[in-house]
């Protein structure tokens, strides 16, 4: 069974640029979730999306959005790109919110 | 809010030399705690789900207790592969209870 899988794995941008970031979850999985990690900051989590809503939003500015499509794929959006964005964007899916999440590699984006 | 507290923050051990990992947690309400492992430039790896205090679980060399405050990853004798760093997660069961709350990990290194 496939994992989780993200692309692109690495991006460089520079400031005021956006971004597109995309993820597959594990087939079957409804649950996409959205998380930063920073060397300083940790695992933060962004959203969280279920058959195509938008359940919950962690503390990001609206720069960040995101959206999850018909078949459980989903996207993120980095507007007007700061550096302090450059992270690691980790994509998690799930069965349902209540399951263990699986996590995918991850797009090191680093901002210039 | 939750709140997730992993101690120590890194920890060196022989090969061979058993020791324990903590996780230290405040949550209204405790939906999951989940363990992951994540080696360097990769996402988390899961490893357990624990759900109520007095649960166990094993896998290998490793296995995960729970309590009401605080949860216990325990390495018997640790090979290098072991080397990495591990993460704390909890679900709660209050308002916009789908995210995982992680704590900031323990960095393991295992010295042949």
């Amino acid at each position: 069974k496939a994992g989780v899988t993200q692309t692109p794995r690495y991006l460089i941008k520079t400031r005021g640029q956006q971004v597109t970031l995309s993820c597959s979850p594990i087939s079957g999985h409804r649950s996409v979730s959205w998380y930063q990690q920073t060397p300083g900051q940790g695992l933060q989590f962004l959203f969280e999306y279920f058959s195509e809503t938008q359940r919950n939003k962690g503390n990001f500015p609206g720069r960040f959005s995101g959206r999850q499509f018909s078949n459980s794929r989903s996207e993120m959006n980095v507007s007007t790109l700061e550096l302090g964005d450059s992270a690691l964007y980790l994509c998690a899916s799930s069965r349902s919110s209540n399951n263990e999440q699986f996590f995918g590699p991850g797009t090191r984006l680093t901002v210039l | 809010e939750d709140q997730v507290t992993q101690s120590p923050e890194a920890l060196r051990l022989q090969e061979g030399e058993s020791s324990s990992l903590n996780c230290s947690y405040t949550v209204s309400g405790l939906r999951g705690l989940f363990w992951y492992r994540q080696d360097p430039g990769k996402g988390p790896e899961f490893l357990f789900t624990l759900y109520s205090a007095g649960e166990e679980k094993e896998k290998e060399r490793l296995k995960a207790t729970l309590t009401k405050k605080e949860s216990f990853l325990h390495i018997t004798a640790p090979k290098p592969e072991d080397s990495a760093t591990y993460l704390c997660a909890v679900q709660g069961t209050g308002a916009g209870s789908y995210q995982l709350t992680f704590g900031k990990g323990t960095k393991l290194s295992v010295i042949p």
